[in-house]
C-alpha cells in the first residue's frame, strides 16, 4: 500500500516563525503536492513538484517555499507563520500520467 | 477564480437514500473527472473516476453521471449507508498536466 506521511497531526506557532512541514512518501512517486483545506474552500493546491529540485507554484504559493531535495520527501515552509496561514495541510503523492493522488493525514497548523 | 462549482455544501440523508453531489465547470480541455472521498481524521482518497467518452460509471454503489454538453458531473450514492458518511469532493483536470482542481467539498451525513 502507498503510504504519504506527514511529520505532525497538530503544530501549534506564534506570528513571525519559521515553520517546516515535512512529507514523505514511500512508492517512489514523481509528483508530490501541498495543499490547504480551509472549510468552503475545498482543497488549494500551494506548490506542485514534478521531481527532485524541480517545483511549480499552485495557485495560492504567496507566503510559501517549498523544498525538494530527495525523491520521497518534500517540504512546505512558512518563512514567517501569520495567523491567516491557520489551517489544515494536506500532501500528497502520484505517479506521473494523471494517477491517483494519495494523500497524507494532513497537519492542522494553529498561529497564534 | 473556482473552476469546478460544487454543490451542496451539506447534506442529510436517511440510510437507503440517494444522495447526489453536483459539480459543474467552465474549462472544456478538461478531460479526466476524479471524485475523493475523505473521513474525519483521514486524507482524501480516491473513489470513483471517469472520461468524458463514457455518460456514465458505476463502481459498487457509487455511479458518476457526466454530461459533456452542460459540462456537468455528478456522484449518486445508492442505497446510502452511515458509513458513506465522509466528505466528498470533485475535481478536474486537463491532458499534459498532473495537478487537479478541486471542488469546495460536500459534507455528507448519512443517518440510520
Amino acid at each position: 500500500d502507498v503510504k504519504v506521511t506527514q511529520s505532525s497531526r497538530y503544530l501549534v506557532k506564534r506570528t513571525g516563525e519559521k515553520v517546516f512541514l515535512e512529507c514523505v512518501q514511500d512508492m517512489d512517486h514523481e509528483n508530490m503536492f501541498w495543499y490547504r483545506q480551509d472549510p468552503g474552500l475545498g482543497l488549494r493546491l500551494i506548490y506542485f513538484s514534478y521531481d527532485v529540485k524541480m517545483k511549480e507554484k499552485g495557485d495560492i504559493p504567496e507566503g510559501y517555499s517549498v523544498s525538494r531535495e530527495k525523491k520521497e520527501r518534500f517540504s512546505l515552509i512558512l518563512e514567517s507563520a501569520s495567523t491567516n496561514q491557520t489551517s489544515m495541510y494536506l500532501c500528497a503523492s502520484s505517479s506521473s500520467d494523471r494517477s491517483t493522488q494519495y494523500f497524507g493525514p494532513g497537519t492542522r497548523l494553529t498561529v497564534l | 477564480q473556482q473552476q469546478v462549482k460544487q454543490s451542496p455544501q451539506s447534506l442529510i440523508v436517511q440510510k437507503g437514500g440517494i444522495p447526489i453531489i453536483n459539480c459543474a465547470y467552465e474549462n472544456t480541455a478538461f478531460d479526466y473527472f476524479p471524485w475523493y472521498q475523505q473521513f474525519p481524521g483521514k486524507g482524501p482518497a480516491l473513489l470513483i473516476a471517469i472520461r468524458p467518452d463514457v455518460s456514465e460509471k458505476k463502481e459498487g454503489r457509487f455511479t458518476i453521471s457526466f454530461n459533456k454538453s452542460a459540462k456537468q458531473f455528478s456522484l449518486h450514492i445508492m442505497d446510502s449507508q452511515p458509513g458513506d458518511s465522509a466528505t466528498y469532493f470533485c475535481a478536474a483536470s486537463t491532458e499534459g498536466t498532473d495537478k487537479l482542481i478541486f471542488g469546495t467539498g460536500t459534507r455528507l451525513q448519512v443517518f440510520p
